[in-house]
């Protein structure tokens, strides 16, 4: 089964406003979750990423928020721009004890000009 | 330049006919991990490796093979492969834990 829930699958946003992307696990264990970016033949890169003892994260125009209670945690995209079209991805795993990810379906972002 | 490399970028291949599609890193990498992408089920792990001659089942193993014999080299191979099979394949390496993963270009791979 799914690890990792990630909705939505696709997403249209305009210029300047705000993108979420939200995943959802089940495993308590997990204590590592990335969020990777794709571009068309590609393959993924790391945008940001967070551990959960911290409830959010930042990077410009980039933040993740992370709800350890509901096991939920986001990616907001600020100020959305056009560049920023691609695929996202959530991803879980559990640090200590190896080099296993599960990952999220994608999300395929379209940013209108 | 860093970089995880594959080869062949693109295959087409027969049902049954033996494969190997490798994977190269230069940045010294411990950890390495093969991963498929296909439509609506995003990026499953296949195998990953936490060094030389230590390697593991990911998620969706069945039908394919890993070996390490090197640190650089962590390739894929399919003994008989089949349509099923046919998809997106991505190579990773990482330092180590708590390192950020690197991914290769990707191998699109159709079976028929």
């Amino acid at each position: 089964q799914q690890q990792v829930k990630q909705s939505p699958q696709s997403l249209i946003v305009q210029k300047g406003g705000i993108s979420i992307i939200n995943c959802a696990y089940e495993n308590t264990a997990f204590d590592y979750f990335p969020w990777y970016q794709q571009f068309p033949g590609k393959g993924p890169a790391l945008l940001i990423a967070i551990r959960p003892d911290v409830s959010e994260k930042k990077e410009g125009r980039f933040t993740i928020s992370f709800n350890k209670s509901a096991k939920q945690f986001s990616l907001h995209i600020m100020d959305s721009q056009p560049g920023d079209s691609a695929t996202y991805f959530c991803a879980a795993s559990i640090e200590n004890t190896g080099n296993q990810f599960y990952f999220g379906t994608g999300t395929s972002l379209t940013v209108i000009p | 330049e860093a970089q995880v490399t594959q080869n062949p970028r693109y295959l087409i291949t027969v049902t049954g006919k033996k494969l190997t599609v490798t994977c190269s890193q230069n940045m010294n990498h411990e950890y390495m991990s093969w991963y498929r992408q296909d439509p609506g089920l995003g990026l499953r792990q296949i195998y990953y490796s936490m060094n030389v001659e230590v390697t593991d089942k990911g998620d969706v193993p069945e039908g394919y093979k890993v070996s390490r014999k090197e640190k650089r080299n962590f390739p894929l191979i399919l003994e008989s492969p089949s349509p099923n099979q046919t998809s997106l394949y991505f190579c990773a390496s990482r330092r180590g834990l708590v390192y950020e993963q690197y991914f290769g270009p990707g191998t699109r791979l159709t079976v028929t």
